[in-house]
């Protein structure tokens, strides 16, 4: 069975921190990685994904992979209250499959 | 209308009834999925279709029927439903029904069976 863990949190930082958000997943032959937003009552949006190992930078966010340590995480730069959500880590094994997805991190950021 | 959206927002029902979930994508793709999400847990696949052809049931109860009349609609029936069903029904879009294919969502129903 194909598993995708998360740290439920909640994960609390000062305004200004940087958060990181971890995920870990069971099958190694996953090829895809996607973190989703989650705010209360909405629906995840995408806010970034990642194919090969190390890192992706994309404004204050940063995802980064070690699939030999089948980890992936993301970090929030100069966090701020509006960053408070859920993160949803979600993993893709090969084409023809759907993404699993973990339960999420709360994060909170306090101002 | 852009994106994934979702009618009805919210919905109450008792046991005995019998509703439809809509789901319509503005965005071209080619693949259509529903999730549930409860409570504490992950996002639950229930359905996928790609290119109206549905290519993954998991094991879900047939008192959820879905359909797939063409590849920017989606429908959910639901019929004699259980309070446990009771959830965020989310409706996603992609391209194809691949791994690396980014999925969007829509707002969700979220549903109430009493």
């Amino acid at each position: 069975q194909k598993e995708v863990e998360q740290n439920s949190g909640p994960l609390s930082v000062p305004e200004g921190a940087i958060a990181s958000l971890n995920c870990t997943y069971s099958d190694r032959g996953s090829q895809s990685f996607f973190w989703y937003r989650q705010y209360s009552g909405k629906s995840p949006e995408l806010i970034m994904f990642i194919y090969s190992n190390g890192d992706k930078e994309d404004g204050r966010f940063t995802a980064q992979l070690n699939k030999a340590s089948q980890y992936v995480s993301l970090l929030i730069r100069d966090s701020q209250p509006s960053d408070s959500a859920t993160y949803l880590c979600a993993v893709g094994h090969q084409a023809g499959t759907a993404l699993i997805f973990g339960k999420g991190t709360t994060l909170s950021v306090s101002s | 209308e852009t994106g994934v959206t979702q009618t009805p927002r919210h919905l109450v029902m008792g046991m005995t009834n019998k509703k439809s979930l809509k789901c319509e994508q503005h965005l071209g793709h080619n693949a259509m999925y529903w999730y549930k999400q409860s409570a504490k847990k992950p996002l639950e696949l229930m359905f996928v279709y790609s290119l109206e052809e549905r290519v993954e049931n998991n094991s879900v109860p047939s008192r959820f029927s879905p359909e797939c009349p063409n590849s920017s609609h989606l429908f959910l029936h639901l019929h004699t439903l259980q309070p446990e069903d009771s959830a965020l029904y989310l409706c996603a879009s992609s391209q194809d029904h691949g791994s690396t294919d980014t999925q969007y969502f829509g707002p969700g129903t979220r549903l109430t069976v009493l």
